[in-house]
């Protein structure tokens, strides 16, 4: 089975500032998906960022991006110039890309990010 | 992007009643829904993966006579909390996949009096 690990329950950062996200995951699959989720206050999930395991190009979106390190099994999220929007939970999820009809997520079990006016 | 619905966002029901919870996928059809089930300050943790047309996929450890679940349709899919005791209250969440990412519900608050 599959495996996701937040090891930071909470970080903060200045607004403004980059700040970095950890997560590592484990898994016997070649072929896969890693996304980052962010839950603000209202509790809707929010799709930040996916990064397909077969691209070796990270994948960024504005002032996300991801540092996906296949071999250490490692992907974690940076945020750069910070916005006080951007505090929220932030999970880190993973889906198999083999199984058609079982697309399920694993989580890992989040990282609290705090902005500092 | 893709929207998913939720009914109702908030419920309180007594203990020993019943809840039905909704779940639609308001402009796309998913023959596969999932269930995640929230505690305060925690991550979700999948209860069951819906099917449209068959029998409901429950995690280990979730009680299939206590949460019920029915796809009837493309585009919803059913939770009933059975007989609630307020060990149930929780936040719930369903999902829907569409190609390579799922789109979530806004979520049901769940108070069990």
């Amino acid at each position: 089975a599959q495996t996701v690990t937040q090891s930071q329950p909470e970080m903060s950062v200045q607004e403004a500032e980059t700040v970095t996200l950890s997560c590592t995951y484990d898994t016997s699959e070649s072929d896969y998906y890693l996304f980052w989720y962010k839950q603000p206050p209202s509790r809707q999930m929010i799709l930040v960022i996916r990064q397909e395991a077969y691209k070796q190009q990270n994948a960024t979106e504005n002032r996300f991006s991801v540092n996906f390190q296949k071999a250490a099994k490692s992907f974690s999220l940076k945020i750069s110039d910070s916005q006080l929007g951007d505090a929220a939970m932030y999970f880190c999820a993973y889906r198999s890309a083999t199984n058609f009809g079982n697309e399920k997520l694993t989580f890992g079990t989040g990282t609290r990010l705090t902005i500092i006016p | 992007g893709a929207v998913v619905s939720q009914h109702p966002s908030r419920v309180i029901c007594k203990s020993g009643t019943s809840v039905k919870i909704e779940c639609r996928s308001l402009d796309f059809q998913a023959t596969t829904m999932f269930w995640y089930r929230q505690f305060p300050k925690q991550s979700l943790m999948l209860m069951a993966t819906s099917n449209e047309g068959s029998k409901a996929t429950y995690e280990q450890g979730v009680e299939k006579d206590k949460f019920l679940i029915n796809h009837a349709s493309l585009t919803l899919s059913t939770l009933t909390v059975t007989s609630a005791h307020p060990e149930d209250s929780s936040f719930y969440i369903c999902s829907a996949p569409l190609t390579y990412e799922q789109y979530f519900g806004p979520g049901t608050r769940l108070t069990v009096t």
